[in-house]
């Protein structure tokens, strides 16, 4: 079974763009997470997603959003890019929200 | 506030020898906590879980960790580590309520020496 599938692996973005972020979850998984890891801050839930509708949401401000799709794929999307929002951008999916997490290997984004 | 804290940046300790990661936590909720594992340019592995029941949990790969609710601990412990556990470990705390929403500890960077 294929695992949790981000896109691109690596991106890189000048201060004031926009970028979108996608993840496949694993087949069968109707949950999923975005994290961000950054050296400084660590690993920040940004959302979740179950069921096409946003579950839950961290701490981040609105240029920060999120969507998911009816075969359970998912996309973030930054907009107006600062230099702190270089980081790692983790994927999670779970079968429901609640259960066990499997990440993707990231998206590493950065602005310059 | 809720917050997960791993007092050790770095660990450094010899193939074969044992191996305790610290972990402490402040939640409003009843918690749910868990270990991750982190390698280079990887996304992060659940090593284990801790709901409810027994305090001691095992995992995968040969570790376990021990939930002491008196102490707001839940460290990881393996009896003899090998080489290919040189990552960075990552203990969360959430709960039911709060879904996938983990709260993250800032990690301990585990090197192991021949």
């Amino acid at each position: 079974k294929a695992g949790v599938t981000q896109t691109p692996r690596y991106l890189i973005k000048t201060r004031g763009q926009q970028v979108t972020l996608s993840c496949s979850p694993i087949s069968g998984h109707r949950s999923v997470s975005w994290y961000q890891q950054t050296p400084g801050q660590g690993l920040q839930f940004l959302f979740e997603y179950f069921s096409e509708t946003q579950r839950n949401k961290g701490n981040f401000p609105g240029r920060f959003s999120g969507r998911q799709f009816s075969n359970s794929r998912s996309e973030m999307n930054v907009s107006t890019l600062e230099l702190g929002d270089s980081a790692l951008y983790l994927c999670a999916s779970s079968l429901a929200p609640g259960e066990k997490l499997f990440f993707g290997s990231g998206t590493q984004l950065s602005v310059l | 506030a809720q917050s997960v804290t791993q007092p050790d940046i770095h660990i450094t300790v010899s193939e074969g020898a044992s191996l305790e990661l610290r972990c402490n936590y402040s939640y409003g909720a009843t918690p749910y906590l868990f270990w991750y594992v982190q390698s280079p340019g990887q996304g992060l592995q659940l090593l284990l879980k801790y709901f409810s029941g027994d305090t001691l949990v095992q995992g995968i790969k040969g570790f376990e960790a021990e939930f002491k609710r008196s102490q707001s601990s839940f460290n990881l412990r393996k009896p003899s580590v090998h080489w290919s556990d040189a990552a960075e470990y990552f203990c969360a705390v959430g709960s039911d309520q709060a879904g996938t929403a983990l709260i993250f500890g800032k990690g301990t960077t585990l090197s192991v020496s021949s």
